[in-house]
């Protein structure tokens, strides 16, 4: 079946470090990915997506790049800011079963 | 900004005792899904409805959930009798067209069960 493997958290970083958050993926046929965002007491919002193989999503300065090969869609970020500490998601959507697989996520806490 | 509306945002009930959570999805999508989040997990499929009618259900526990959609609108999911493993996250999301499409999550209940 489909599923999705995060990398273990919690991850803590200070202001302006770069950021990686590794995601691979186990799929039938030729899934969409995403990542997900959860900010404390809100609900999960779409943060990037790529449909294909070598797309890279990117969405406020977050970018991540569907490698096939890899089976993976590592989240990146330049230099992140206290205002992204959050839950993120990794997910994947097929055809095959119609529904959202999500990881378990990773909450990222950046301090000043 | 339209969102998708969930209420009560909390609940605390003893096991045993009935509890129901209320979905008004973003008006026009005609997808609305309910998930489970448990601590520490990302969220589970319960139920899939596209306008009235349950397409996915496989993964909802039927002895004790139950969830409608009776006008394709908003929808209530409902559990009877809580148990304890029952304390998690519940939230509904909706799409405007197929599944394909974005999800738009609303802020979730946080279900105790003591």
């Amino acid at each position: 079946g489909n599923s999705v493997t995060q990398m273990e958290g919690p991850v803590t970083l200070s202001e302006e470090a770069f950021l990686t958050i590794n995601c691979t993926y186990t799929a039938t046929g030729y899934p969409s990915l995403f990542w997900y965002v959860q900010y404390p007491g809100e609900g999960l919002q779409l943060l990037l997506k790529a449909t294909k193989a070598d797309d890279k999503g990117s969405n406020k300065g977050f970018e991540a790049t569907y490698r096939k090969e890899t089976t993976s869609f590592h989240l990146e970020k330049g230099s992140v800011q206290v205002s992204d500490s959050a839950v993120y998601f990794c997910a994947l959507f097929t055809g095959a079963n119609s529904k959202l697989t999500f990881g378990k996520g990773i909450t990222l806490s950046v301090r000043p | 900004e339209a969102e998708v509306a969930q209420s009560p945002r909390y609940k605390i009930t003893e096991k045993s005792q009935a509890v129901a959570f209320w979905c008004d999805p973003i008006s026009g999508h005609a997808t609305l899904y309910w998930y489970r989040q448990i601590l520490g997990q990302g969220p589970e499929l319960l139920v899939q409805f596209q306008d009235e009618s349950v397409v996915d259900d496989s993964q909802l526990p039927k002895d004790r959930f139950s969830a409608e959609r009776l006008k394709g609108v908003d929808s209530t999911l409902k559990i009877q009798p809580a148990e304890l493993g029952d304390s998690a996250m519940y939230l509904c999301a909706s799409t405007h067209g197929g599944a394909r499409d974005e999800q738009f999550f609303g802020p979730g209940t946080r279900l105790t069960v003591l």
